[in-house]
C-alpha cells in the first residue's frame, strides 16, 4: 500500500527540541518531494517547506525559514521536521504530503504537537 | 492572511448545488499555475479532490468539478449529500519574489443543511 506514516503525538515544554517523522512506503521514496504542512487549531493549511529526498535539497516558506529544519534519510525512506526550541505557538497538527507536479496527492495522517508549560 | 482567498463558509440543502470560489493573483493562479482542491473531513487529513484545475482522482464522484479562469478558480458540488460536509481548500503555486512556494486558500466550511 502506498502511504505516508507519521510519528505519534508529542507533548513538549517551551524551549525543548523535537523531531517528528514521516515514512514513505509502497513507492520509490526518492522519486517524489515531501512537503510539510501546518494546521493550527481551528485554522487552515499552511505550506512550511519541502525536501527532495534524492539529494536532500530543501526550500522553505518565508514564514517558516529559520524556525524549522526539514531533513530526510533516504536509506530508510523517512523525512523529518524538527525544531531546536519550541514555542507555545508551535502547537498544531503537522502533515507530511507527497508532491506530484504542483499538487499533493498523498498525505500522512498528521502528527499533533502540543507545546505547553 | 492567506495568499488565496476563499469564502469562510457556504451552505446548501441536500440535493442542491454549491460553489466555492478561490481568488488569487498574477503571481499564482493568474501566472498559469494549476489549482487543486482538497477535502478535509472532520478530524482527518486533507484528501486530494480535484487536481490540475478540473481533474478528479480515481474514486472521487463526478458530483465534484473544478474550473479556472484568469486569477480565480471554482469548485462545484452538485447533488449535495450529508457526507460532503467538510472543509475545502484550494491550493496553487506562487512564483513571487519571496518564493517560489506552494500556497493554500484559507479554507471554506461547507454545511449541509
Amino acid at each position: 500500500e502506498v502511504q505516508l506514516v507519521q510519528s505519534g503525538a508529542e507533548v513538549k515544554k517551551p524551549g525543548e527540541s523535537l523531531r517528528i517523522s514521516c515514512k514513505g512506503s509502497g513507492y520509490s521514496f526518492t522519486s517524489y518531494w515531501i512537503s510539510w504542512v501546518r494546521q493550527m487549531p481551528g485554522k487552515g493549511l499552511e505550506w512550511m517547506g519541502r525536501i527532495d529526498p534524492s539529494d536532500s535539497y530543501t526550500n522553505y516558506s518565508p514564514s517558516f525559514q529559520g524556525h524549522v529544519t526539514i531533513s530526510a534519510d533516504k536509506s530508510i525512506s523517512t523525512a523529518y521536521l524538527q525544531w531546536s526550541s519550541l514555542k507555545a505557538s508551535d502547537t498544531a497538527m503537522y502533515y507530511c504530503a507527497r508532491r506530484v507536479a504542483t499538487t499533493f496527492d498523498l498525505w500522512g495522517r498528521g502528527t499533533l504537537v502540543t507545546v505547553s508549560s | 492572511q492567506s495568499v488565496l482567498t476563499q469564502p469562510p463558509s457556504v451552505s446548501g440543502a441536500p440535493g442542491q448545488r454549491v460553489t466555492i470560489s478561490c481568488t488569487g493573483s498574477s503571481s499564482n493562479i493568474g501566472a498559469g499555475y494549476d489549482v487543486h482542491w482538497y477535502q478535509q473531513l472532520p478530524g482527518t487529513a486533507p484528501k486530494l479532490l480535484i487536481y490540475g484545475n478540473s481533474n478528479r482522482p480515481s474514486g472521487v464522484p463526478d458530483r465534484f468539478s473544478g474550473s479556472k479562469s484568469g486569477t480565480s478558480a471554482s469548485l462545484a458540488i452538485t447533488g449535495l449529500q450529508a457526507e460532503d460536509e467538510a472543509d475545502y481548500y484550494c491550493q496553487s503555486y506562487d512564483s513571487s519574489l519571496s518564493g517560489p512556494y506552494w500556497v493554500f486558500g484559507g479554507g471554506t466550511k461547507l454545511t449541509v443543511l
